[in-house]
């Protein structure tokens, strides 16, 4: 079955450290996503991604970084001068988009929770 | 940019009916929601579009007002696997984003 895998489940790292967060999707579609979740604030954008080689900031990408390189793969590395890392972290994906309206749901993986001690 | 949801918690009895409403600042030309049990992953539930198409499940019924920029997402009959959080996503017309709300946590009991 088609599907977005991401890991590990759990990743604890010492503040300072850098740590990078693996996405991968075999499900053949061209725009990828990274949603940061924290209580209460619902997801927000981190950094997406259309197509291969190229990806655009969300609304709130500072502290964080990105490559796409392979259509199925969307890492995240999680930087240093990211002041409050701890989060549950959610890859997404969902075919090109035809146009600016989203007519197409999202697909999901099943998360990273970081915890930064 | 964030859609305001509402009500932010609901506990219901099985049986019950339920209304979620999701509202914008916004000209919206999209409307998503998804169900997230904790720990897991967020599940499609329904689009709503500008012009009245609808793509989701059969039991699920939800509305979309486009001058209000208003959703509402109807549960009816509640079971216990509908608890979880809800979440509206609304798409700006102009803007490649998804702005999700910050979730609307139902608990349905025996």
């Amino acid at each position: 079955d088609g599907g977005i895998t991401q890991s590990p489940k759990y990743l604890f790292r010492k503040e300072g450290q850098n740590v990078t967060l693996s996405c991968e999707q075999n499900l053949n579609h061209d725009a990828m996503y990274w949603y940061r979740q924290d209580p209460g604030q619902g997801l927000r954008l981190i950094y997406y991604s259309q197509i291969v080689n190229d990806f655009q900031k969300g609304d709130i990408a500072e502290g964080y970084s990105v490559s796409r390189e392979k259509k199925e793969s969307f890492p995240l590395t999680v930087t240093s001068a990211q002041k409050n890392p701890t989060a549950f972290y959610l890859c997404a994906s969902r075919p090109k988009p035809s146009d600016r309206a989203y007519n197409s749901p999202l697909h999901f993986g099943n998360g990273t929770r970081l915890t930064v001690t | 940019q964030q859609p305001v949801q509402s009500p932010q918690a609901v506990i219901l009895r099985e049986g019950e009916d339920a209304v979620i409403n999701c509202s914008s600042s916004k000209a919206l030309y999209s409307v998503h929601w998804y169900r997230q049990k904790h720990g897991e992953a967020p599940v499609f539930l329904m689009i709503l579009l500008k012009g009245g198409e609808q793509k989701g499940h059969e039991k699920i019924s939800a509305s979309f007002n486009e001058k209000k920029q208003q959703s509402s997402l109807y549960l009816t009959a509640s079971q216990l696997s509908y608890s979880g959080t809800y979440f509206c996503g609304t798409g700006l017309t102009g803007a490649n984003n998804l702005f999700f709300g910050t979730g609307t946590r139902l608990t349905v009991i025996p």
